[in-house]
């Protein structure tokens, strides 16, 4: 059985840096063909691709936030790590991490529940 | 960046009624078009990936179809709890990014 779960601050203010974890279970990240997204909502809107990282530790960016953002995984931790610097609060969202398979299609088949960060002074 | 662009943005519906929403993309994508379901504070959930595979457990009272650009998601016959928000998502290339959403609601 596949689980995700965000943890990090609920909290953070501008120009500050958040760290968002994935922590899951029921596979492994060091697997072909695995990998492991990020995505977010603002209050109301819709989905937000941010960025994936492969089992091969290929890395991919959402072009405009490639500048503030980094993943990282630690395979032996089964965790996936999201960092994203000079926090605006604009960037108040629920942050979601999502199991995603690659193969003859590519598609988040397992979601974590959400992580909602507020950025406020 | 691949632009998905959803229609209609919201629609109202009743229960029994079938629901056409529809998903074109700026560039041809092959079959690399995903549906998600979501509901108010809730993950979003997959439907359906490459375009037309029902994801493993979900009715089949939806479906989907398409190639290229333009793609669709019809629920058969709409039950309470479809009333939701759905989005489709391109993964031909990264960044795989996500329609606006069509929010199916309660007529």
């Amino acid at each position: 059985q596949i689980t995700l779960k965000e943890s990090g601050p609920t909290l953070v203010k501008p120009t500050q840096t958040l760290t968002l974890t994935c922590s899951f279970s029921g596979f492994s990240l060091s697997i072909y063909g695995v990998g492991v997204g990020w995505i977010r909502q603002p209050p109301g809107k819709a989905l937000e691709w941010l960025a994936l990282i492969y089992w091969d530790d290929e890395e991919f960016y959402s072009p405009s936030l490639k500048s503030r953002l980094t993943i990282t995984k630690d395979t032996s931790k089964n965790q996936v790590v999201l960092t994203m610097t000079n926090m605006d609060p604009v960037d108040t969202a629920t942050y979601f991490c999502a199991h995603l398979l690659f193969g003859d299609a590519l598609y988040f088949d397992y979601w974590g529940q959400g992580a909602l960060v507020t950025v406020s002074s | 960046d691949i632009q998905m662009t959803q229609s209609p943005s919201s629609l109202s519906a009743s229960v029994g009624d079938g629901v056409t929403i529809t998903c074109r993309a700026s560039q041809i994508i092959s079959n690399y078009l995903n549906w998600y379901q979501q509901k108010p504070g809730k993950a979003p959930k997959l439907l359906i990936y490459a375009a037309s595979s029902l994801f493993s457990g979900v009715p089949s009272r939806f479906s989907g179809s398409g190639s290229g650009t333009d793609f669709t998601l019809i629920i058969s016959s709409l039950q309470p709890e479809d009333f939701a928000t759905y989005y489709c998502q391109q993964t031909f290339s990264a960044p795989h990014t996500f329609g606006g959403g069509t929010k199916v609601e309660i007529k």
